[in-house]
């Protein structure tokens, strides 16, 4: 069956430190993969899409790595601050099949940047 | 530019009754999503929307319905509510195209007692 996992359910970091956050995801077909961040009690936010023929993709102190083969995201913080304490949650979007439309959603990965 | 915008933003039901929740997707989108968050849980896919017609459904009972209306918008009914039932229940609306991102609405808290 279709499966994607975050590989942790929380991480703590100290400020100016990387956060690595991981997404492994298995039997999907070639697809486009998105990083959301989420705060409690409210509506994931957007940050980054990647596409299978992409290998990474920068955002100010966010990075996003998408390897088809090992069917693995990284998702990178540079520099993190208290404000980037979230739980960030990666999403897979099919490109075909009976699953065309469904942008399904890992468990997510509460990240705590300590000062 | 307006966001996504849901209705109401808390809604208390008892067991057994319906709950209706609105959406209006962001100007120009013809795709509405909705999704359940159960409280500590993950989010889960209910139903896509696009230019009217139901194009796919999560593993959710028939009790969980809804509607796109011309305008785009879109409403989701939760009939014969059980108190698993209680969650935020969050919209997205997008354009229709592959991979394209999808814009979050900041959701309907129901609560079943």
């Amino acid at each position: 069956s279709q499966k994607i996992e975050q590989n942790s359910e929380a991480l703590n970091i100290q400020e100016g430190k990387t956060a690595t956050l991981t997404c492994n995801y298995t039997n999907y077909s070639p697809a486009y993969l998105q990083w959301y961040r989420q705060d409690p009690g409210r509506g994931p936010v957007f940050l980054l899409l990647i596409r299978e023929n992409e290998k990474e993709k920068r955002k100010e102190r966010l990075k996003v790595t998408f390897d088809t083969t090992l069917k693995q995201s990284l998702f990178h913080i540079t520099a993190s601050q208290p404000a980037d304490s979230a739980t960030y949650l990666c999403a897979l979007r099919p490109t075909g099949g009976t699953s065309y439309g469904k942008l399904t959603f890992g468990q997510g990965t509460i990240l705590t940047v300590h000062p | 530019e307006a966001g996504v915008t849901q209705s109401p933003t808390h809604l208390i039901k008892t067991r057994g009754q319906q709950a209706t929740l609105r959406c209006s997707p962001i100007s120009g989108h013809t795709s509405v999503y909705w999704y359940q968050q159960a409280l500590g849980l993950g989010l889960q896919f209910l139903l896509w929307y696009d230019e009217g017609e139901e194009r796919n459904r999560g593993n959710f009972p028939p009790r969980f319905s809804g509607r796109q209306f011309p305008n785009y918008s879109s409403e989701l009914n939760v009939n014969a509510l059980e108190l698993e039932d209680s969650a935020l229940y969050l919209c997205a609306s997008s354009f229709l195209e592959r991979g394209n991102t999808i814009y979050f609405g900041e959701g309907s808290w129901l609560t079943v007692v």
